[in-house]
């Protein structure tokens, strides 16, 4: 069992759709949480980050941890055809990341 | 644009061969991290250098080093390369050694290698 998993999708949704991407991990040391957005042919960036279970909002994002379970999510709302993106969940402790391999997501105009 | 730049773009090699990947970090940026992607493993964390000084190590094979020099500049060494080795290898660079969120990296665009 990976320490991330990440479903790789691909998810296609129409403009405007909420969309929920999700992790689950194994190894409840994790102290941080994070969301990276790759476009094709690019490196991913930053979207989101947080330390604690909750919910975090920026926008038209909000990353979701709940420690508990596991588990991780990022929704988008009112998605948007630049939202299309390759989307990659991490987490780790003190140097040590781990990365999901990414759900790729499709949003149609 | 992130401002770390790699070279080269598209890599095309041979099982067996040695191969150099080149990164220069952003300006200002001490801390470069390696970083291979693949279809089937995704994101894998390579190794780390701050200031010239190996910091953190990863699922680095031992086929492979890496180094960086007084300029900052970062080199990926792959040798004795095997058709599993083709992936997308990133670098990424920050200002501090010490990872945490807070502390951005920025990726490159990557360098594509393929070994056939």
């Amino acid at each position: 069992q990976k320490e991330v998993e990440q479903d790789p999708g691909p998810l296609s949704v129409p403009e405007g759709a909420i969309v929920s991407l999700n992790c689950t991990y194994s190894n409840s040391a994790f102290q941080y949480f994070m969301w990276y957005r790759q476009y094709s042919r690019k490196g991913p960036e930053l979207l989101m980050y947080t330390y604690s279970s909750g919910n975090k909002e920026d926008g038209r994002f909000t990353a979701q941890v709940d420690k508990s379970s596991k588990y991780i999510s990022l929704f988008i709302r009112d998605s948007q055809p630049s939202d299309s993106a390759t989307y990659l969940c991490a987490m780790g402790l003190e140097n040590d990341m781990r990365f999901g391999a990414g759900t790729r997501l499709t949003v149609k105009p | 644009d992130s401002g770390v730049t790699q070279t080269p773009k598209h890599l095309i090699t041979a099982t067996g061969q040695r191969v150099t990947l080149r990164c220069s970090p952003r300006s200002g940026d001490l801390s470069v991290y390696w970083y291979q992607q693949s279809l089937d493993q995704g994101l894998q964390f390579l190794i780390q250098y701050y200031n010239g000084e190996e910091r953190a190590k990863g699922n680095i094979l031992e086929r492979f080093s890496a180094q960086q020099f007084p300029d900052l500049h970062s080199e990926l060494n792959l040798s004795s390369l095997e058709l599993g080795d083709s992936a997308l290898y990133f670098c990424a660079s920050s200002s501090l050694g010490q990872f945490n969120p807070g502390n951005t990296i920025y990726f490159g665009e990557g360098s594509w290698l393929t070994v056939v």
